[in-house]
């Protein structure tokens, strides 16, 4: 079992929908991440969290330290957001090392 | 202004050829890394440095050294390229304690023919 599993693998869905990527880890974190990687290549970070929620536009993304399950959120999705999305956690006893989930490809479709 | 920059974007060569890629953020931050994302796009640590210190060396061929000449450049060199280095190669920077994620490059894709 993957220290960090995130669901689900690929999601596809309809321009306006409202968007839920789960993340679940295992292991005592500092941090979680949630990262964006275009079709192109670039990865962006979205956000890092360590408690509670934070919002950026339309994309929200929660953590709950104890039962260790992070969501990042899209409202009102559009074709533009389609991406590959990525959890990653910083280990509770590093500044560096992260743990990188496998990704959900996210197709939205206009 | 590229906050961390890359190059090159693209790298084609021979196996058994030494290379390097170049990394540069002007972010200020005072770590940064070398990442390589394999065919599964995981994306895996290789190296860190913090203020021109190593800090983190994963089990990497000894083929692949990074070099820090100051806290605003990673480069990282390879020798003798073998087909199984071919991969897309990220650089990153963040700064501890600043409450802040990680700033991603834009990749170099390296492909050994």
């Amino acid at each position: 079992k993957n220290e960090v599993e995130q669901s689900p693998q690929n999601l596809t869905a309809q321009e306006g929908e409202f968007i839920t990527i789960n993340c679940s880890y295992s292991v005592g974190i500092s941090a979680l991440h949630w990262l964006q990687q275009h079709p192109g290549g670039g990865i962006v970070s979205l956000f890092m969290l360590s408690s509670g929620k934070k919002k950026h536009g339309r994309l929200i993304a929660t953590i709950n330290i104890q039962e260790k399950h992070s969501s990042l959120h899209i409202t009102a999705s559009h074709p533009r957001d389609s991406a590959v999305y990525i959890c990653a956690v910083r280990l509770m006893d590093s500044n560096y090392q992260l743990i990188w989930g496998a990704g959900t490809k996210l197709i939205i479709k206009p | 202004d590229t906050a961390v920059s890359q190059t090159p974007k693209y790298l084609v060569t021979q196996m058994g050829n030494d290379k390097s890629i170049k990394c540069e953020q002007n972010l200020g931050h005072d770590t940064m890394y070398w990442y390589k994302q394999d065919s599964k796009k995981f994306l895996k640590i290789m190296f860190s440095y913090n203020n021109k210190e190593l800090i983190i060396n994963e089990t990497v061929p000894n083929r692949f050294s990074p070099k820090s000449p100051d806290k605003a450049h990673l480069n990282l060199h390879i020798n003798s390229l073998e087909l199984g280095d071919s991969a897309v190669y990220f650089c990153a920077s963040s700064q501890a304690g600043q409450g802040k994620g990680y700033t991603f490059g834009s990749g170099t894709r390296l492909t050994v023919v």
